[in-house]
């Protein structure tokens, strides 16, 4: 089956430590998305990816970093200067950048201990 | 700034009602508009997607509409079910590579 895949579906997080959230698509496309999700408000860009090797950063990238080593790949983490990181964690990816549909993954609940 | 907002905020029914959801947006120069549904703790899947030249679209008991002269659409779901449940999310791409904007989304509550 082809998809997105986010992992794991639950996390939590203690203070003062870095977690990384998995991604990865097996859809061939080339561009990736990170969204966060707070209740009852829209998703918000965190980080996105066009191309292997280059991402940009989205409207709230403070406190967290990405990396595209694969095209399969867009792994996220959320390091310890976000200092809110309770929320639900999209993943999303699309055939090229040109605004077509978003494919996404079931998403990670992140919560701090 | 782009800009999509969506009402009502939620929306309670009885089963087998028809409703409409609205989006208005502000998003320049446009691409496209797409609806989503997203299910409790789940990722958003799409409905519709509609471009400039598009005034209608359906998949199923889902219809959407689309005015681009006065930037508006609605989503009109007919004849309701309880797995109509959930929150339905309005996005706006402009002619630009990227990016998207989000409505926030309203919450769809079907009641037997």
């Amino acid at each position: 089956d082809g998809g997105i895949t986010q992992s794991p579906k639950y996390l939590f997080r203690k203070e003062g430590q870095n977690v990384t959230l998995s991604c990865e698509q097996n859809l061939n496309h080339d561009a990736m998305y990170w969204y966060r999700q707070d209740p009852g408000q829209g998703l918000r860009l965190i980080y996105y990816s066009q191309i292997v090797n280059d991402f940009q950063k989205g409207d709230i990238a403070e406190g967290y970093s990405v990396s595209r080593e694969k095209k399969e790949s867009f792994p996220l983490t959320v390091t310890s200067a976000q200092k809110n990181p309770t929320a639900f964690y999209l993943c999303a990816s699309t055939s090229s950048s040109t605004n077509e549909k978003l494919f996404f993954g079931s998403g990670t609940q992140l919560s701090v201990l | 700034k782009n800009q999509v907002e969506q009402s009502p905020q939620s929306l309670i029914i009885l089963e087998g009602k028809n409703c409409t959801l609205q989006c208005n947006y502000t998003v320049s120069p446009f691409s496209n508009l797409r609806w989503y549904k997203q299910d409790t703790g789940r990722g958003p899947v799409s409905l519709t997607i509609m471009t400039f030249s598009e005034n209608t679209k359906s998949n199923g008991r889902y219809t959407a509409t689309l005015d681009a002269d006065t930037k508006q659409s609605s989503l009109h779901i007919t004849a309701s079910q309880l797995s109509d449940s959930a929150s339905y999310i309005c996005v706006v791409s402009a002619r630009s590579a990227g990016k998207s904007t989000f409505g926030d989304g309203t919450t769809l509550t079907v009641k037997p």
